[in-house]
């Protein structure tokens, strides 16, 4: 079965650095989402995207946040300027056609550990 | 805003047991619901979906009911393994901007041997 693929699965840094997390959405899929879970609490929403654009975003996802699709199966989140709260588990997530009806499918997320 | 509750947040039962996981959510405006299964330090692997016009959704020893009026959705668990112990999360798409998912807080689930 098709898979979200996320690289990489643990990343450390420093605070006050950029970090790009990776993903591969499913190769037909149209939608991609991030969401990320602080240890301890709820899945949370990120940002949608969808047609090279932000569709929706949380109260989380300021400035220091973007996302983009690179080429035609690579979609990012970056953090220009890590802080120590942004330590969590990141998870892409991909939908066929962002219809209501449709399933998210979700990759095995980056866990990011800010210092 | 849309509040997402799980109960209970843990539970231990005994290999073979049947089970009930509940969910609950404060505004019934969804357009569906989705029960997903976590194991430490895994992504979700989705489970089963609901639509909110249906009731009920079955795949395996899985059987998921939604009551959309009553804000409530139980996922039931027949004959349980020791393989199902993980964290099972429900979520709920909702509102205007219908590309977000809401998501409870989970069930730690533990099936002894």
């Amino acid at each position: 079965e098709p898979e979200v693929t996320q690289t990489p699965s643990h990343q450390v840094t420093q605070m006050g650095q950029e970090v790009i997390l990776r993903c591969v959405p499913i190769s037909n899929h149209l939608y991609f989402y991030w969401y990320r879970q602080i240890l301890g609490q709820k899945v949370e929403f990120l940002v949608s995207f969808y047609n090279n654009e932000i569709s929706e975003k949380s109260e989380i996802f300021d400035d220091q946040f973007s996302v983009e699709r690179p080429d035609g199966s690579n979609f990012t989140l970056k953090i220009r300027s890590t802080k120590l709260e942004d330590s969590a588990m990141y998870f892409c997530a991909s939908s066929p056609q962002g219809a209501t009806n449709e399933k998210l499918f979700f990759g095995s997320g980056t866990q990011l550990s800010v210092l | 805003k849309q509040e997402v509750t799980q109960i209970p947040a843990a539970l231990s039962v005994p290999e073979g047991e049947n089970l009930v996981l509940n969910c609950s959510f404060t505004d019934s405006a969804i357009y569906n619901l989705q029960w997903f299964r976590q194991d430490p330090g895994k992504g979700l692997t989705s489970l089963l979906l609901i639509q909110s016009s249906q009731r009920e959704q079955t795949s395996g020893r899985l059987n998921a009911s939604l009551d959309k009026s009553s804000g409530r959705s139980t996922l039931y668990i027949a004959a349980s393994q020791p393989g199902d112990s993980a964290t099972y999360l429900c979520a709920v798409r909702q509102g205007d901007n219908f590309n977000k998912f809401y998501f409870g807080s989970g069930t730690k689930l533990n099936v002894k041997p």
